[in-house]
Formats: structure tokens, C-alpha cells, sequence
């Protein structure tokens, strides 16, 4: 069971490049979300989704886009990459029925 | 709405002293609030949580929070500290708003152990 998996784990951008950054549970939880975590900020949630299929915005969702086709992945993409998108990601997942969230070790993404 | 102040960004306590880690939170519908900690280039590992049954929530590593309504508190709390201990800590509020329920963190307590 390897619970949250986040690939890459770090990543260096130039300012308009777009990339993806991926997330797989394996642990056949509906809702699934990513977070940014910037330093005195906290985590800040992006987009979540409920289920396959339905996606929704979250605190701080411009620049980014979200789609879940299946239960098992759920990709971020950065669609122009900009400094401001520096940060470090982190991808989480719970069941419909619990409100424990379970985090995924993060990707670390520069964008210069 | 909800929020999660946390107090301190920055916390030092001797090896073998208490920790008090302080989180007040907002939320207009009865919350569910956890206590997550972060060690250096790692994910966040749930220590303990809150779901509205007993006040006191034990966790793992000897931490343990009080939920008080009145105070809107939930305060963790370790009475000896170790070494291993030094990490990011951070409160969270869970209620419902709109689809599904949300996390929202406080801005972290950077815990620091000294010999």
C-alpha cells in the first residue's frame, strides 16, 4: 500500500513553460486535493475533487487546472509557469466517510 | 468561514521541557480540528485529531490537545520533550462549506529542541 505518490519530486521551470504534476492514491479514497506551501503561509488548498469526474476551485486556483478521470489520479497543471508558482505541492487524499487527510511527500517546483 | 490563528511561529524549549504548541480556530459549524506536524523535506503526518468526542485527543509521540469550546482552543501540548521532536506543526480546521469538507491551516509553529 503505498498510500500518496508524487511524482516529480522536484522540478525547475523557466517563467512560461507549462508542465504537469501528477498524484496517484491507491487507497480508493473519493476526495482528493492539492495544497501550496509557501513559508509563513502555510498550506493553501488549489482544487479539490470529490470523485471522478467533479472538480472544484479552491483558495488559490488561477494558473492552475485540474481534471480527475479516475479514482486512482489526479493531476495539477501549470499551464504558463510563473515565479510566483514557486513553491512546494502537496497532494492529499480521504475517504468520503473520514475527515483524516493523507499527504503525499510533496514536489518541489522553482520557476526562474 | 473558518480560520486557524496559530501562535508563534517560532517555538524553542530544552530537551526534556514542556511543549505548547497554541491554536485558536473559527468555524460556523461544529469543526473537526487536527494537530499535523512536518519533518524537514517531508509530507505531513497526522499527530492527533479532534471529532467531537473526548475533549482530550491523544496522539502519537506523546503529544496530546484539550478542544475548548469556550476558548475556541486547541492547544498541543507534550510534557517532555525530545530531540526528535524539532519540526513544523500545524493546526487545522475541517468543516463543511459548499460541496464537501475543506482543511484550512494555520500559518505553522516551527518547533526547535535544544540540548
Amino acid at each position: 500500500n503505498a498510500g500518496v505518490t508524487q511524482t516529480p519530486k522536484f522540478q525547475v521551470l523557466k517563467t512560461g513553460q507549462s508542465m504537469t504534476l501528477q498524484c496517484a492514491q491507491d487507497m480508493n479514497h473519493e476526495y482528493m486535493s492539492w495544497y501550496r506551501q509557501d513559508p509563513g503561509m502555510g498550506l493553501r488548498l488549489i482544487h479539490y475533487s470529490v470523485g471522478a469526474g467533479i472538480t472544484d476551485q479552491g483558495e488559490v486556483p488561477n494558473g492552475y487546472n485540474v481534471s480527475r478521470s479516475t479514482t486512482e489520479d489526479f493531476p495539477l497543471r501549470l499551464l504558463s509557469a510563473a515565479p510566483s508558482q514557486t513553491s512546494v505541492y502537496f497532494c492529499a487524499s480521504r475517504s468520503a466517510g473520514q475527515e483524516t487527510q493523507y499527504f503525499g511527500p510533496g514536489t518541489r517546483l522553482l520557476v526562474l | 468561514a473558518q480560520s486557524v490563528t496559530q501562535l508563534g511561529s517560532h517555538v524553542s524549549v530544552s530537551e526534556g521541557a514542556l511543549v505548547l504548541l497554541r491554536c485558536n480556530y473559527s468555524s460556523s459549524v461544529p469543526p473537526y480540528l487536527f494537530w499535523y506536524v512536518q519533518y524537514p523535506n517531508q509530507g505531513l503526518q497526522l499527530l492527533l485529531k479532534y471529532t467531537s468526542a473526548a475533549t482530550l485527543v491523544k496522539g502519537i509521540n506523546g503529544f496530546e490537545a484539550e478542544f475548548k469550546k469556550s476558548e475556541t482552543s486547541f492547544h498541543l501540548t507534550k510534557p517532555s520533550a525530545h530531540m526528535s521532536d524539532a519540526a513544523e506543526y500545524f493546526c487545522a480546521v475541517s468543516g463543511y462549506t459548499g460541496t464537501a469538507s475543506k482543511l484550512t491551516f494555520g500559518t505553522g509553529t516551527r518547533l526547535q529542541v535544544t540540548l
